[in-house]
């Protein structure tokens, strides 16, 4: 049984820039979420998706958007990029729904100058 | 809207000392808790999940508990080693609907030999 990946690993962007994250789902699970977390903070929830579509959303602006693909790999997409975007980007999968239990994966550190 | 607060916010001990640390949150009305651990830099793992109906569980040397009516949880450590040293996290899922988990800013341990 694989677990949940991410890449890349770090990345350092510029504001303004567009950025797009990726994350593997662990091996038969259709759900994944998207946390931002910030240094010293909690993860905040983003957005989970099931089965390609959106199916919850936290509280961000629209230039936070994803993705998934019927392998259940996912992306998180992330336009005009502002210094406060700067976080860790934490996705986590769960076998049908946010009421399962969650698989978070590494993480990848976004930096914006 | 659910709020959750961990204290300490951080915890140095030595070797072998039996500690407890605080999650509290607001809203009364949830689905389960679960703590996790993170490692610097590193995604969530995690420890133990406890139901709503539940009171408490249990793993090794760890033991959580739930005290939904007065909206608290604690988490055990028996007989502490260096390696617990990480960063310890409760969320709260609600109830009743969307399921999003609402994390604290998480306890960060220390255990020195």
């Amino acid at each position: 049984e694989t677990g949940v990946t991410q890449s890349p690993t770090h990345l350092i962007k510029t504001r303004g820039q567009q950025v797009t994250l990726r994350c593997s789902s662990q091996s038969g699970h259709n759900t994944v979420s998207w946390y931002q977390q910030a240094l010293g903070q909690g993860p905040q929830f983003i957005f989970q998706y099931y089965r390609e579509e959106e199916n919850g959303r936290g509280n961000f602006p629209p230039r936070f958007s994803g993705l998934q693909f019927p392998n259940y790999s996912s992306e998180l997409n992330v336009n005009a990029l502002e210094l406060d975007d700067s976080a860790l980007y934490l996705c986590a999968s769960s076998l049908a729904s946010l009421r399962d239990t969650q698989y978070f994966g590494p993480g990848t550190r976004l930096t914006v100058l | 809207k659910q709020e959750v607060t961990q204290i300490p916010a951080a915890l140095s001990v030595p070797e072998g000392e039996n500690l407890v640390l605080n999650c509290s949150f607001t809203d009364s009305a949830i689905y389960n808790l679960q703590w996790f651990r993170q490692d610097p830099g590193k995604g969530l793992t995690s420890l133990l999940l406890i139901q709503s109906s539940q009171r408490e569980q249990t793993s090794g040397r760890l033991n959580a508990s739930l005290d939904k009516s007065s909206g608290r949880s604690t988490l055990y450590i028996a007989a502490s080693q260096p390696g617990d040293s990480a960063t310890y996290l409760c969320a709260v899922r609600r109830s009743g609907g969307s399921y999003i988990p609402t994390f604290g800013r998480g306890t960060s341990l220390i255990v020195h030999p």
